[in-house]
């Protein structure tokens, strides 16, 4: 059974926190997404991979950072975390070969006081 | 680039009614395009999509969504509604061409009452 897990279902952090978010992948693809998700606003993409070691801004990146050292592992980082991060974060990665269909974790809620 | 305009954030509709949540896009090249459904407290997951071929495309639980090119929609139905089908959904569009990234609409709550 293919799955996408992050490393929390809920998280609260406080005003000027490291904070990271940790996806992992078993599909074995190269391609992993970070998405935040707000009321009204949908799926936002904040920053996608391709490949180990590389990166791309995707439509909202300021204040977020990524990381991808292994192919499965993909991390979001928030350097200072801020109120206006609260929100809902989802991982994907694309299911096999099936034409950018994605695949989602469970999503970590982050809460930033 | 692509954009998904989602007509509207929530249609109330009772149970057994049939329903239809209103997708457009945007795009200046051939299009993948796909429905994602939310139910309360869950993750994302795939609902149905249209690739090629037959424009009409159907899920396994009765919802099915019609590609219709020249009016840039990708409409979803169901005939009959049920409470279990209360969640928030998702059109999603994506160029048809090597790896692209996934442009989503703002979703549609269906909210479906007894």
């Amino acid at each position: 059974d293919v799955k996408v897990t992050q490393s929390s279902r809920y998280l609260v952090k406080r005003t000027g926190e490291k904070v990271f978010l940790e996806c992992v992948q078993d599909m074995d693809h190269e391609n992993m997404f970070w998405y935040r998700q707000d009321p009204g606003l949908g799926l936002r993409l904040i920053y996608f991979s391709y490949d180990v070691k590389m990166k791309e801004k995707g439509d909202i990146p300021e204040g977020y950072s990524v990381s991808r050292e292994k192919k499965e592992r993909f991390s979001l980082i928030l350097e200072s975390a801020s109120t206006n991060q609260t929100s809902m974060y989802l991982c994907a990665t694309i299911q096999g070969s099936s034409y950018n269909e994605q695949f989602f974790g469970p999503g970590t809620r982050l809460t930033v006081l | 680039a692509q954009s998904v305009t989602q007509l509207d954030s929530q249609v109330p509709v009772f149970e057994e009614a049939p329903v239809e949540l209103r997708c457009n896009y945007s795009s200046s090249v051939s299009v993948y395009l796909f429905w994602y459904v939310q139910y309360p407290n869950q993750g994302l997951q795939l609902l149905l999509k249209y690739l090629s071929g037959s424009t009409l495309v159907e899920s396994i639980n009765g919802f099915e969504a019609e590609f219709n090119k020249s009016q840039t929609s990708f409409h979803l139905r169901k005939p009959s509604v049920h409470i279990s089908d209360t969640a928030e959904y998702f059109c999603a569009v994506t160029a048809n061409s090597g790896y692209s990234t996934l442009t989503f609409g703002k979703g549609t709550m269906l909210l479906v009452s007894p």
